[in-house]
C-alpha cells in the first residue's frame, strides 16, 4: 500500500494561490491519486483525482510528475472557506469495487484575512 | 435523495456497553468503509467491506465489530472490548460518478463515554 506524506499545516492568506504537495514513493502502477477536503465535524468531500501530467477543475487543479511519486494539489484564489484539512489519497481505481484504503495525517491549511 | 446516512449523530456508551453505529447508502456501492478520528488527527480504517457478506480489518480492528448482511448496510459495533472509543466515526462507500471512482462520506457519528 502507498504511503502518503504531507505536511502537518500550511498558511495563507485570502487570493493567493496555495500549493500543497503530497510525497507517495511507492504508488503502485494501477494507484490513482485523490485529494479531499475536510471541515470539522464533517466527512471528507472529493476535491480532484488524477493519474498523471495535470487535471483542472472548477475548483483545483493537481499536477503529478511522470515518476508519479508526487503530487500537488493548487487551490487558485483562496478565500476564508477554503480553510480545512486536506487530504491526499492513493488507490486502486478499480470500477466499483473497493480495497484498503489508508488516509495520510492531512494538512491543516488555514486562510487568514 | 442518494447519499449515506449515519446515525446518531451523537452517541454515548456506558462502562461495559456495546453500542452500534448505523450506515445506510442507498448509491448501490459495493465497497463501504468505517473510520475513526481522534481530535486534530487524520482518518484511521477500522474495517472494510468489498461485497456483500465478506468484510476485512483495517489497521484499528481491535474492540470493533461489523457485519454486511445487505448491500447498503454496514453497522459497526463498538464493544467494551474498546477501551478508548471516544472518537469521530466516519462512514464511506466507494463508487463511480462523471468518470472518477471516489469515497462518499457521511456525516459521522460522535461517540463519547460516560
Amino acid at each position: 500500500l502507498a504511503k502518503t506524506t504531507q505536511p502537518i499545516s500550511m498558511d495563507s492568506y485570502e487570493g493567493q494561490e496555495v500549493n500543497i504537495t503530497c510525497s507517495h514513493n511507492n504508488i503502485a502502477t494501477n494507484d490513482y491519486i485523490t485529494w479531499y477536503q475536510q471541515f470539522p465535524s464533517q466527512g471528507p468531500r472529493f476535491i480532484i483525482q488524477g493519474y498523471k501530467t495535470k487535471v483542472t477543475n472548477e475548483v483545483a487543479s493537481l499536477f503529478i510528475p511522470a515518476d508519479r511519486k508526487s503530487s500537488t494539489l493548487s487551490l487558485p484564489r483562496v478565500s476564508l472557506s477554503d480553510t480545512a484539512v486536506y487530504y491526499c489519497l492513493v488507490g486502486g481505481q478499480i470500477y466499483n469495487q473497493g480495497g484498503k484504503l489508508i488516509f495520510g495525517q492531512g494538512t491543516e491549511l488555514s486562510v487568514k484575512p | 435523495d442518494g447519499g449515506i446516512t449515519q446515525s446518531p449523530k451523537y452517541l454515548f456508551r456506558k462502562e461495559g456497553q456495546n453500542v452500534t453505529l448505523s450506515c445506510e447508502q442507498n448509491l448501490n456501492h459495493d465497497a463501504m468503509y468505517w473510520y475513526r478520528q481522534d481530535p486534530g488527527q487524520g482518518l484511521r480504517l477500522i474495517y472494510y467491506s468489498q461485497i456483500v457478506n465478506d468484510f476485512q480489518k483495517g489497521d484499528i480492528a481491535e474492540g470493533y465489530s461489523v457485519s454486511r448482511e445487505k448491500k447498503e448496510s454496514f453497522p459497526l459495533t463498538v464493544t467494551s472490548a474498546q477501551k478508548n472509543p471516544t472518537a469521530f466515526y466516519l462512514c464511506a462507500s466507494k463508487g463511480h460518478t462523471q468518470g472518477v471512482e471516489k469515497l462518499f462520506f457521511g456525516s459521522g457519528t460522535q461517540l463519547s463515554v460516560l
